[in-house]
């Protein structure tokens, strides 16, 4: 597609709940990052994948949450038990960028983000 | 590690004038990318102006302009002409020049632009 496309746009789960996020990249698109943005607050990083490899999960905070990438595409990040402190607006990003390139790319695209209330 | 600074919550600028937002940004890399964002309420990160750090001129790109001081670990914003359509929240970002490197982003400055 033209953008990055995140799914749903919004998201209530009672406290507990398991749930499910997705996002479409640019196609094409080698690099894909998620974060998680809190309320009045700068993104915080959660996790990279370069292709279908996950080479980065040191944000995610908790082993609550888990992200995947099965065929390099699109990606879905998945929060077990959900709790209060989980709500957030995640913002999925793409890239084309694979290597050293002051060209096209060393910009990431976001998408709109899913807003997570947790109640 | 890097971090990034906007010591600016809130800023409001009359329409057609120009205001300047600050960022500092720590960091014992050389080489390294940084980017202006703006986040309008509908959410999505919208890329403003980047500026690579082996660059030394200022990047421009038509009102939008950069302060880059590298050696005082300095990158500011300007916004000339400001226009509504400017208000936003503003984030300053920093990545390393390494593929798949993180952004790093401040805590935001929320513009307000009055008629």
């Amino acid at each position: 597609g033209a953008g990055v496309s995140q799914s749903p746009r919004y998201k209530v789960a009672k406290r507990g709940q398991d749930v499910a996020l997705r996002c479409d990249p640019i196609s094409g698109h080698v690099s894909l990052f998620w974060y998680q943005q809190a309320l009045g607050q700068g993104p915080e990083f959660l996790t990279y994948f370069q292709n279908e490899a996950q080479l980065d999960k040191s944000g995610l905070p908790s082993d609550r949450f888990f992200a995947e990438r099965p065929e390099g595409s699109v990606s879905t990040l998945k929060i077990q038990r959900t709790q209060q402190e989980d709500s957030a607006v995640y913002l999925c990003a793409s890239s084309l960028a694979l290597s050293r390139d002051r060209g096209v790319g060393y910009g990431y695209t976001f998408g709109s983000g899913t807003r997570l209330t947790v109640v | 590690a890097q971090t990034v600074t906007q010591s600016q919550p809130e800023m409001s600028v009359q329409e057609a004038e120009t205001v300047t937002l600050s960022c500092t940004y720590d960091t014992s890399e050389s080489d390294y990318y940084l980017f202006w964002y703006k986040q309008p309420p509908s959410r999505q990160m919208i890329l403003v102006i980047r500026q690579e750090a082996y660059k030394q001129q200022n990047a421009t790109e038509n009102r939008f302009s950069v302060n880059f001081q590298k050696a005082a670990k300095s990158f500011s914003l300007k916004i000339s002409d400001s226009q509504l359509g400017d208000a936003a929240m503003y984030f300053c970002a920093y990545r390393k020049e390494t593929s798949g490197s993180r952004l790093t982003f401040g805590e935001g400055t929320q513009l307000t632009v009055n008629p």
